[in-house]
């Protein structure tokens, strides 16, 4: 069983619509959450830590729910630029190993 | 303040033959991870090192690849032979301080193996 399990996509949202994203982990021994972005042909980069009190910068909302090992991403008034893949990730700070999701792909179109 | 350095971006070899990549980590970042991604997933972890210690190279295929961090800064990332399934985009990433979760990645080595 993956470490992390996301649904791959792609979803294709007009600007300005809402779109969620959602993503499991295995191992509840996990401690830290993470969305990380990744632009076509690019590097992933960090777009935002996930708290277990739920967490919000601008138009992204990120959730934690360890019950059932479940975090989400919240994308509100999508914008062209929004389009890209994202990484659902999971950091087991003992080890220091982080686990990434396969990426959900979205497109916004105008 | 630089980034994460790796080279080649680009590699076109033919199976069997060997390849090298290397990366140079953001300065003071004692962590270094090497990732390998496919099209459509998410990288996945080959080896990861704290200074120039492999403390996690579980999921490295110890057959054809090999990796080093002899000084505890720059690495170096081998395969031999390599094999048409090693087509991929090998990513290096840095993280300052063992327990942050924030890695800082290059921009990939993308081989292809013909």
């Amino acid at each position: 069983r993956k470490e992390v399990e996301q649904d791959p996509g792609p979803f294709n949202v007009p600007e300005g619509a809402t779109v969620a994203f959602n993503c499991t982990y295995s191992n509840s021994a996990s401690q830290s959450f993470f969305w990380y972005r990744q632009d076509c042909r690019k590097e992933p980069k960090l777009l935002m830590s996930v708290y277990s009190s739920g967490n919000e910068d601008g138009r992204f909302t990120a959730q934690l729910n360890r019950a059932s090992q479940y975090i989400s991403l919240l994308i509100r008034d999508s914008k062209l630029s929004d389009s890209a893949t994202y990484l659902c990730v999971v950091h087991q700070t003992g080890a220091n190993n982080l686990f990434f999701g396969t990426g959900t792909r979205l497109t916004v179109i105008p | 303040e630089a980034g994460v350095v790796q080279s080649p971006r680009y590699k076109i070899i033919e199976k069997k033959q060997p390849v090298a990549f290397w990366c140079n980590p953001i300065s003071g970042h004692n962590t270094l991870y090497w990732y390998l991604q496919n099209l459509g997933q998410g990288p996945e972890l080959l080896i990861r090192y704290e200074n120039e210690e492999a403390v996690d190279d579980s999921q490295l295929p110890k057959d054809r690849f090999s990796a080093e961090r002899l000084k505890g800064v720059d690495s170096t990332l081998k395969i031999q032979p390599a094999e048409l399934g090693d087509s991929a985009v090998y990513l290096c990433a840095s993280m300052d301080g063992p327990n942050t979760g924030e890695l800082f990645f290059g921009e990939g080595s993308r081989l292809t193996v013909l």
